[in-house]
């Protein structure tokens, strides 16, 4: 079946990028997704790219696909101490469940 | 907008009681909702598909008749987790799919079974 994987921990400093790299199996994946979930909360859609696409940027997040690859990443910029949580990379081919991988927990000295 | 909703966000039972989880879709219709279950420090994993009218679609390994749902409307699905045990202590949280390509998630139910 299909498999996202992920590292566990990442730890930056403030102010500094962070980088969350997410690989994936299923190359019918249509919809690549990056949530981010706070202690005891629910999931917020952080953004979301095509298979299409190779790059997007919204504010302080930069997401990069390497379709061959079948990575991806998540980059935010001047990461501040509001940014620390587990950042979960999942992946969809459309209307269908998404699968997660198992999340990077983002901690961010300050 | 795309708001969802989660009542209760927290409930403790005693085992073999029955405890119902609410998911609703605040300001668009859900064709589509999904109930997620999260272990502590783990991912999500996909126990059931629910579309408005018809019968969810469970997970491999997934008790149907010890997870019921009901997706009654186009904005509410319910998750009954029957005769719970500590072993269903876990956090619960669903989404709603307004179409294709969007997925929307509720706040989670932290579910603690004694």
């Amino acid at each position: 079946g299909e498999d996202v994987e992920q590292s566990l921990f990442l730890s930056v400093r403030e102010g500094d990028s962070s980088v969350i790299n997410c690989t994936y199996t299923d190359s019918s994946s249509t919809y690549l997704y990056w949530y981010k979930q706070e202690p005891g909360a629910g999931l917020q859609l952080l953004t979301y790219i095509f298979s299409n696409m190779d790059m997007k940027q919204d504010q302080r997040l930069t997401v990069l696909l390497n379709k061959k690859d079948k990575h991806l990443s998540l980059r935010i910029a001047d990461t501040q101490t509001g940014d620390s949580a587990i950042y979960f990379c999942a992946e969809s081919g459309g209307n269908t469940p998404l699968v997660f991988g198992k999340g990077t927990r983002l901690s961010v000295i300050a | 907008g795309a708001v969802v909703s989660q009542h209760p966000s927290w409930v403790i039972c005693k085992s073999g009681t029955s405890v119902k989880i609410e998911c609703r879709s605040l300001d668009f219709q859900a064709t589509t909702m999904f109930w997620y279950r999260q272990f502590p420090k783990q991912s999500l994993m996909l126990m059931a598909t629910s579309n408005e009218g018809s019968k969810a679609t469970y997970e491999q390994g997934v008790e149907k008749d010890k997870f019921l749902i009901n997706h009654a409307s186009l904005t509410l699905s319910t998750l009954t987790v029957t005769s719970a045990h500590p072993e269903d202590s876990s956090f619960y949280i669903c989404s709603a799919s307004p179409g294709v390509n969007e997925q929307f998630f509720g706040p989670g139910t932290r579910l603690t079974v004694l």
